[in-house]
């Protein structure tokens, strides 16, 4: 499974666009890039997946270049329940997959 | 989607005793997977419980202490042997799916364990 690395925190305000970069100099070609947010109290929760370009849906933006290399997480206008913390993942997947979660992103939101 | 419930939500246990955590998913899955978060960290896979087999564990887990059962497509139980207080943690259930959207993995809410 590929490695990946993301900033420990990141603080922001109410209205600010977040964008939360992760690198994975090892992807695979069949890996795809998938990103979780918890909150406090909770388990993980599905935000995003991606293999290359853009995708978007209602909650988030994934960029990734053409190397895929690294990716990069885009959170519109993020309030305070925007506040938790953001895993980046990378992994072939199957119906079978497990997943390995690394460190996470720490976001703390400001009024 | 996949609607997980885990029972006990909470528990406070005497080292050297034993907990049972109960898992069950709404509908039926090939695959379970049980995680363990300590306090400010990330999540860690403590083994993969597929329905008819032995569970896999990974590496630092081991079955004398962490026994699963996976009796059907949507129960699984792990169990916590022998506590001590370095068992006190956060344990996950959780399921996989492959959705149009890709591969998505839910999670229950999360069994809180303090060993004294």
């Amino acid at each position: 499974l590929a490695k990946t690395t993301q900033p420990i925190s990141m603080d922001s305000y109410e209205g600010q666009e977040v964008n939360i970069t992760c690198s994975h100099n090892n992807i695979a070609t069949n890996d795809y890039i998938t990103w979780y947010q918890q909150f406090p109290s909770q388990g993980p929760r599905f935000i995003i997946q991606g293999y290359k370009t853009k995708v978007t849906n209602e909650v988030a933006s994934l960029f990734i270049p053409a190397d895929r290399k690294s990716s990069t997480l885009s959170l519109p206008r993020v309030s305070l329940s925007d506040t938790a913390v953001y895993y980046c993942l990378v992994a072939v997947y199957s119906s079978a997959s497990k997943i390995i979660f690394g460190s996470g992103t720490r976001l703390s939101i400001r009024p | 989607s996949a609607v997980i419930s885990q029972k006990p939500s909470r528990d406070i246990c005497q080292r050297g005793t034993s907990l049972t955590i109960q898992c069950q998913v709404d509908s039926q899955v090939t695959m379970m997977f049980w995680y363990r978060q300590q306090p400010g960290q990330s999540l860690t896979l403590i083994a993969t419980a597929n329905q008819g087999s032995e569970a896999t564990y990974e590496s630092g887990f081991v079955i004398d202490k962490f026994p699963i059962s996976r009796p059907n497509l949507t129960f699984s139980t792990l169990t916590v042997s022998n506590m001590s207080p370095e068992d006190s943690s956060i344990y996950l259930c959780s399921v996989g799916r492959l959705a149009l959207t890709g591969y998505e993995q839910y999670f229950g809410p999360g069994t809180r364990l303090t060993v004294t």
